[in-house]
Formats: structure tokens, C-alpha cells, sequence
């Protein structure tokens, strides 16, 4: 069975630009959720996703967004990119009836896609 | 909301010995309670997690943790290390504040395991 998988998995951007990720969520999961990780501050929460709904979101700008697709998948995306957004985005799914985090049902991570903003 | 601290940043322990990385956390509501381990160029892999009934709750490769609601604790145990253990290890705790059902992850704690 096929894991989460992330893509692209390393990418360099200029600032003010704007950066797309995508995560396909394992077969059968349709919660999908966002995290940065940063050596500054750690891994933080974007976003969870759940049947093309937002369903939690962290305590990010405007400028991160992202969005589920009708098979699950999901992108996110950052827009006017700056210096500090450089980070490891970490996707992970699970099975989640109304979002994972809510009913602790196990999520799955991605190996990451490393943003690096210059 | 919630948070999460993890005492030491980096634990050094002997192959063989006991491994204990704590964990600390602060919600209002009851939560859910999580250990992940990443390895070096990877993602997070679940360890293990509380959300009810018994609170010694065991998981992969050996390593348990027991929930103390009393002390806001959700340490990490494990009786004998072994090499493949040298990790950063994440706690995380999941509960609804303010935005909604949010997922705070601690700062991690790098365990190194000496031959």
C-alpha cells in the first residue's frame, strides 16, 4: 500500500514568488493536513482538510492556502513568498470521519517537500 | 490553547540503557496525546498515542508512555536502546481550542545513542 506521497520533494524559489505543493493522501484516506517545520519554530499546523472542506486551520497569514480535491488530494500554496518560509512542508493523511484530529485517529506522513526561499 | 514542551533539547543515553524523553503538556479540554519519531531526510512515523481508556499505552519498536493527567505528562519510555533508536522525537497534542480542533507538536528532542 502506497504511503502519503509528496512532490515536488526539494524546490528553490525567489522571493515574492509564489510555490505549489501537492500531496496525495494514502488510498482510501480522506483527511488530509498541512504542517511547516522549521528549525526556529518547529513544526507548526497549517491547515486539515477533510471531503474538500477546510476543516482546522493554524495560526498562519493569509498567504498560505491550500485546497482538496474530490480524490483527496491536496495542494498548498504560498504566495509572496519570503525569506522565513523556508521550511520542510510536511502533508499527512488519515482516515478521518470529521477531521483526524478531532476523533485522534492516526495520521501518516509524507516525506516532505523542502521549500528554500532565496 | 494548547502547548507542548519537551524538557532537553538533546538526550544522550548508552546502547542498553533506558531511554526517557519528557513530555509536558497544556490544555484546557481533555486531549489526545501523540509520540512521533523522524529520522534524518523523513517525515514523522507515529510511535504511539493516548486518547482514552488506559493510560500506559504502548507502541512500535518498544517504547511506551504512560498519560499522568495529574501532572500534565506524557513521557516517553523505553527500557533498553538500541542504535536505530537515534531519532528526533516529537510529542504532540491534539485538542479544540478557539480555531477549531488544533494539533501542536513540542519542540522535539534529538535522542543519540553512545556504543
Amino acid at each position: 500500500k502506497a504511503g502519503v506521497t509528496q512532490t515536488p520533494r526539494y524546490l528553490i524559489k525567489t522571493r515574492g514568488q509564489q510555490v505549489t505543493l501537492s500531496c496525495s493522501p494514502i488510498s482510501g484516506h480522506r483527511s488530509v493536513s498541512w504542517y511547516q517545520q522549521t528549525p526556529g519554530q518547529g513544526l507548526q499546523f497549517l491547515f486539515e482538510y477533510f471531503s474538500e472542506t477546510q476543516r482546522n486551520k493554524g495560526n498562519f497569514p493569509g498567504r498560505f492556502s491550500g485546497r482538496q480535491f474530490s480524490n483527496s488530494r491536496s495542494e498548498m500554496n504560498v504566495s509572496t513568498l519570503e525569506l522565513g518560509d523556508s521550511a520542510l512542508y510536511l502533508c499527512a493523511s488519515s482516515l478521518g470521519t470529521g477531521g483526524s484530529m478531532s476523533s485522534g485517529n492516526t495520521i501518516y506522513f509524507g516525506e516532505g517537500s523542502w521549500l528554500t526561499v532565496v | 490553547a494548547q502547548s507542548v514542551t519537551q524538557l532537553g533539547s538533546h538526550v544522550s543515553v548508552s546502547e542498553g540503557a533506558l531511554v526517557l524523553l519528557r513530555c509536558n503538556y497544556s490544555s484546557s479540554v481533555p486531549p489526545y496525546l501523540f509520540w512521533y519519531v523522524q529520522y534524518p531526510n523523513q517525515g514523522l512515523q507515529l510511535l504511539l498515542k493516548y486518547t482514552t481508556g488506559a493510560t500506559l499505552v504502548k507502541g512500535i519498536n518498544g517504547f511506551e508512555a504512560e498519560f499522568k493527567k495529574s501532572e500534565t505528562s506524557f513521557h516517553l519510555t523505553k527500557p533498553s536502546a538500541h542504535m536505530s533508536d537515534a531519532a528526533e522525537y516529537f510529542c504532540a497534542v491534539s485538542a479544540r481550542d478557539n480555531y477549531g480542533q488544533n494539533f501542536v507538536f513540542g519542540p522535539g528532542t534529538r535522542l543519540s545513542v553512545l556504543p
